[in-house]
């Protein structure tokens, strides 16, 4: 039961760089979330699927980009990097019913430092 | 989404029951409540999820009063593994985004 693996789980890189965080999941869920969590804001939606090809932005989606090729991955790029993106990232998905009440499930995280 | 009100902290001795209550005197006919809770350097862990009745699983109970306007998470028998951030969250069930909204918690320490 491989679940839900984020990589890398450790990141530091410079301003200016472009950093692409990896999510993959194993159930096939069909939405997939990526959430940041600063000291003092809790967590933070970044952006959120509901499918392959179709993506959409949460309340912090300023300087992030995403992608869904696949239904398995979804990866969080941030196309050229600044310290306050520095943060621990967090990758969930969750399965849709008709009653549409199944929980989200967290990976480990990734922790970025942008010096 | 309904807001959340939860205290900062709280304790208890290990192998007690950990009684974790929530306020959300706002909720909405079509909002859930779901439990999650954070253990340090973790992702969140999803605990448990209700309605209007009463729900429990292995991981713990949750009691919804019946006015829907709080509720309580009971882990029945606390370890030390238990100490975590815990979070209260109401939303709509078939919102388009199905997003969700933390808090700030409550701040569970089980004391040996």
């Amino acid at each position: 039961d491989a679940g839900i693996t984020q990589s890398p789980r450790y990141k530091i890189t410079e301003t200016g760089r472009q950093v692409t965080l990896m999510c993959h999941q194993t159930w096939s869920h069909s939405y997939m979330f990526w959430y940041r969590q600063d000291l003092g804001h809790g967590l933070r939606l970044i952006y959120y699927s509901a499918a392959a090809d179709i993506t959409d932005k949460g309340e912090v989606p300023d300087g992030y980009v995403v992608s869904r090729s696949k239904t398995e991955n979804f990866p969080l790029t941030l196309e050229s990097a600044t310290r306050s993106q520095t943060s621990v990232y967090f990758c969930a998905s969750s399965e849709i019913t008709f009653f549409g009440n199944q929980p989200q499930h967290f990976g480990d995280g990734t922790r970025l430092s942008i010096l | 989404d309904a807001k959340t009100t939860q205290p900062p902290s709280m304790d208890c001795a290990e192998g007690r029951a950990a009684n974790l209550p929530c306020n959300h005197s706002t909720i909405s006919g079509n909002e859930y409540v779901y439990w999650y809770r954070q253990i340090h350097s973790q992702g969140p862990q999803y605990i448990i999820h209700g309605l209007k009745n009463n729900e429990t699983n292995e991981m713990a109970s949750l009691i919804i009063t019946e006015d829907r306007k709080s509720s309580t998470l009971i882990l029945p028998h606390a370890t030390l593994r238990d100490t975590a951030v815990y979070y209260c969250i109401v939303r709509v069930a078939r919102d388009s985004s199905y997003k969700l909204i933390f808090g700030s918690g409550t701040r569970l320490l089980v004391r040996p």
